[in-house]
Formats: structure tokens, C-alpha cells, sequence
């Protein structure tokens, strides 16, 4: 089955500065890779997500890439603020297929004033 | 409603109890999931539905382990013989096209069994 790797588990950016998170998977028939963002007592937001007949979507300060090759995908927030301090988690799925989202471990993201 | 309802937010069982966990999705959403998340973890599926029909139950842990979704909108998630693995987190999503892409997850219901 799919496993979702992701790196760091902590990270911690001076406001205004970018951070950077990244995963890969093991499935090379995963075809869908959304972003949550979840904020203490919350559950996951959707922020983001791609799929994988693009290499790079935007939205606002945030962007996310996809390597289908090297199977993995990056989470970029530019211009950093206090209110993207969250955990993050990046997911897989096979849409047409199960369905169902297998996640990463989770990023703690820390803006520090 | 404008989002997805989970009650009750919180609740404690004792070992052994049995309890019930509910799931309001957004009206007129087609599919409904349940995921578990482990504090610190993320989360991990454990069941999904496609209006009535339960696709796939491949997630739960064990029989002890029951989800409904009789009308194809409010679902239950029911843990017999509650057991202290269970404490977690039980989260709700739904996604309106049938199709998996853009969840809305509701806010949880964290389980303490003691």
C-alpha cells in the first residue's frame, strides 16, 4: 500500500521568511496530493492540493510542486506570518481508486516574531 | 450546514464501555470518511461511504469497530468494548462529488478511554 514520508517534523522561520516542506511517497499510482493545515483543537484544512498531470500550482503565498519521477512534493509559504503557525500535513491518494488519503507524519511550523 | 458537525467534541469512557460518535456532513455530500489520528500522528483511514454504501471498511482496527450511515447522511461511528488503544482522535470528512478530491473535515471528536 501507499506510505507517505515527510520532512521535518519541526520547523521553526523568522516571520516574513519562506519555509519549506517536503514528502515523498511510495506509489507510483497516486495520482492526488492535497495540503492540510490544522491549528490546535481543529480539524485538517484543505490549503492546497495538485494533481499529477501538473507540476506546480500557486495560490497566493503559497505553491506546491510535484516530481512524479522522484515520487515527492513540496509545500512552499513565502512571506511568512504568525498566523501559519500550524502542523501541516501533506497526503496521497489514488482517486478513481480507493479514495482514501494516506498521510504524512505532520510538520510543526513555527513564525517566530 | 456550512461545515462538517462532529458530537460530542470530547468524551470519556471507562475500559469496556461502548460508545457512539456522530457525524453531520455537509448537506447533500455524497462521500462521507472516518479517520482516526494519534496524538502527534496524522491521520489514518478507517472507513468511507458513498452515499449508503460502505466502499471500504479496509481501515478499521477491529470487529469491535462499526460505521453507519443509513440515509446516506448523518453517519455513526460505534467502538464496542472500548479498550485504552482507542484513545485518539476520530475525525469526520466528506467530499461533495463523489470523486475523493477536497475533503472538509469537521473538527474531531477526541476519545479518552480511561
Amino acid at each position: 500500500g501507499e506510505n507517505v514520508e515527510q520532512h521535518p517534523s519541526t520547523l521553526s522561520v523568522q516571520e516574513g521568511d519562506s519555509a519549506v516542506i517536503k514528502c515523498t511517497y511510495s506509489d507510483s499510482a497516486s495520482n492526488y496530493f492535497p495540503w492540510y493545515k490544522q491549528e490546535l483543537g481543529k480539524g485538517p484544512q484543505l490549503i492546497i492540493d495538485i494533481r499529477s498531470n501538473v507540476g506546480e500550482k500557486k495560490d497566493q503565498r503559497i505553491a506546491v510542486t510535484l516530481n512524479k519521477t522522484a515520487k515527492h512534493f513540496s509545500l512552499h509559504i513565502t512571506e511568512t506570518q504568525p498566523e501559519d503557525s500550524a502542523v501541516y500535513f501533506c497526503a496521497a491518494s489514488f482517486i478513481q481508486g480507493a479514495q482514501k488519503l494516506v498521510f504524512g507524519q505532520g510538520t510543526r511550523l513555527t513564525i517566530n516574531p | 450546514g456550512a461545515g462538517v458537525s462532529q458530537s460530542p467534541r470530547y468524551k470519556v469512557a471507562k475500559r469496556g464501555q461502548d460508545v457512539a460518535l456522530r457525524c453531520d456532513p455537509i448537506s447533500g455530500h455524497v462521500s462521507l470518511f472516518w479517520y482516526q489520528q494519534a496524538l502527534g500522528q496524522g491521520p489514518e483511514f478507517l472507513t468511507y461511504f458513498q452515499n449508503e454504501a460502505q466502499l471500504d471498511k479496509s481501515g478499521l482496527p477491529s470487529d469491535r469497530f462499526f460505521a453507519e450511515r443509513p440515509e446516506g447522511s448523518v453517519s455513526t461511528l460505534k467502538i464496542q468494548r472500548t479498550q485504552q488503544e482507542d484513545s485518539a482522535v476520530y475525525l469526520c470528512a466528506s467530499s461533495g462529488g463523489g470523486d475523493g478530491y477536497g475533503y472538509t473535515f469537521g473538527s474531531g471528536t477526541r476519545l479518552t478511554v480511561v
